[in-house]
């Protein structure tokens, strides 16, 4: 089982409504998580980053949010655009050698 | 535009051919890495370069071989792969391997095995 679980695995919304994606994880003794957002046929492009003290960050219409105790994250993105179709990445370290660990993705679709 | 340029961004090779993938980063960064990234799994780590050394290998089979030459280069030498080897290659670096920086990637190689 991946320790970090990222759901749900694809959903599809239309333009200009909310939508929230969730990142479970088990990854111990934690350090940090980070949301990553990958257009089709690019890499990967840092979000944002929440260490074990910080239970929220934005970034424009991005919000992420972390609850440490129960080692869950969401990521919730306001007023979608057509542009906010893509993959999202969550990815939490590890303070164990600075592993770390990603999820499988949410793929997120904005429909007109 | 990243700061980290993947070439080529597409290869379709035999399982008997040689090829290198190539990565170059112009943010002066101490970190390199390559990842592995198949179809609605996460991403596979495979090296880490810190300062030009080699300090992590995930177990990658030796089909895989990586080269970092300088801080600002990484390539990955490729022979006798095989069909399950056909994947998104990317490339990141970061301002150190410590983990509380974030890594910056390039668009990838598209790989495909015959």
């Amino acid at each position: 089982k991946n320790q970090v679980e990222q759901s749900p695995q694809s959903l599809i919304i239309l333009e200009g409504k909310n939508c929230t994606l969730q990142c479970n994880y088990t990854v111990s003794p934690f350090s940090n998580l980070r949301w990553y957002k990958q257009d089709t046929g690019r890499g990967p492009v840092s979000l944002t980053i929440m260490t074990f003290s910080e239970n929220t960050k934005s970034n424009g219409r991005y919000t992420a949010t972390l609850d440490a105790d129960t080692k869950q994250s969401s990521l919730h993105i306001t007023a979608s655009q057509l542009s906010d179709s893509a993959s999202y990445i969550c990815v939490v370290t590890s303070y164990n050698n600075n592993d770390m660990r990603f999820g499988a993705g949410t793929r997120l679709t904005v429909k007109p | 535009e990243t700061g980290v340029t993947q070439t080529p961004r597409h290869l379709v090779m035999g399982m008997t051919n040689k090829k290198s993938l190539k990565c170059e980063q112009h943010l002066g960064h101490n970190a390199m890495y390559w990842y592995k990234q198949s179809a609605k799994k996460p991403l596979e780590l495979m090296f880490v370069y810190s300062l030009e050394e080699r300090v992590e290998n995930n177990s990658v089979p030796s089909r895989f071989s990586p080269e970092c030459p300088n801080s600002s280069h990484l390539f990955l030498h490729l022979h006798t792969l095989q069909p399950e080897d056909s994947a998104l290659y990317l490339c990141a670096s970061s301002q150190d391997s410590g983990g509380n920086q974030p890594q910056h990637f390039g668009d990838g190689t598209r790989l495909s095995i015959l």
